[in-house]
């Protein structure tokens, strides 16, 4: 059974940094896409990052140059660093892994990207 | 950046209705359209993923259907687990923008 497991949020004045970490089980977070993804209070979801298998990186515009997402493969485990907290960072923060799939469509191979399993959040409240 | 809009943001709806969620992309993104059910302090839940393709495990009652920029989620017989917030999303590039959420509640 694949599990995914968010900890490090807290409350932290705006300004302040944090670590997320996603730790998994039954399941190869580097042999997988994964991502972040957030939902503030009584919101809708807001895609943060991913990090790619091959290592690459993508970051919302709204989170780029303070965030960063890595991964440690020894304890399969994801991270996200956060930096220069604003009170509009404050969220439930969800790791999920980004699956893909491919259809034939107009005469050539497409591919599709879905959340598939996600972990139960973090909250991160940026206040002072 | 493509936005998403669905419609309408709040329905009400009793146990073995038919209910139709509607999301709309401010351009086309093919068939690049997943949706999710969220209940209360839950993660997301994958439904359909490629416009119309059915989650493993996802009960038959759901449905999903369009491409382009117009896409439809529908319920055929409502349950009672079925009451939620429905979220669509653009499945093709980043930043997979979601769509505001459908809160369904029960009439």
């Amino acid at each position: 059974e694949v599990q995914l497991v968010e900890s490090g949020g807290g409350l932290i004045q705006p300004g302040g940094s944090l670590r997320l970490s996603c730790a998994a089980s039954g399941f190869t977070v580097s042999t997988n896409s994964m991502s972040w993804v957030r939902q503030a209070p009584g919101k809708g979801l807001e895609w943060v990052s991913l990090l790619s298998s091959d290592g690459t990186t993508d970051y919302a515009d709204s989170v780029a140059g303070r965030f960063t997402i890595s991964r440690d493969n020894s304890k399969n485990t994801l991270y996200l660093e956060m930096n220069s907290l604003r009170a509009e960072d404050t969220a439930v923060y969800h790791c999920a892994s980004l699956s893909v799939y491919y259809y034939d469509t107009s005469g050539f191979t497409a591919a599709g990207y879905y959340f598939d399993y996600w972990g139960q959040g973090t909250l991160v409240t940026v206040s002072s | 950046d493509i936005k998403m809009t669905q419609s309408p943001s709040s329905l009400s709806a009793s146990v073995g209705d038919r209910v139709t969620i509607s999301c709309r992309a401010s351009q086309s993104i093919s068939g690049y359209l997943n949706w999710y059910q969220q209940k209360p302090g839950k993660p997301p839940k994958l439904l359909i993923y490629g416009a119309s393709s059915l989650q493993s495990g996802v009960p038959s009652r759901f449905s999903g259907s369009g491409s382009g920029t117009d896409f439809t989620l529908t319920i055929s017989s409502l349950q009672p687990e079925d009451f939620a917030t429905y979220f669509c999303q653009q499945g093709y590039s980043s930043p997979f923008p979601f769509g505001q959420g459908t809160k369904l509640e029960i009439k």
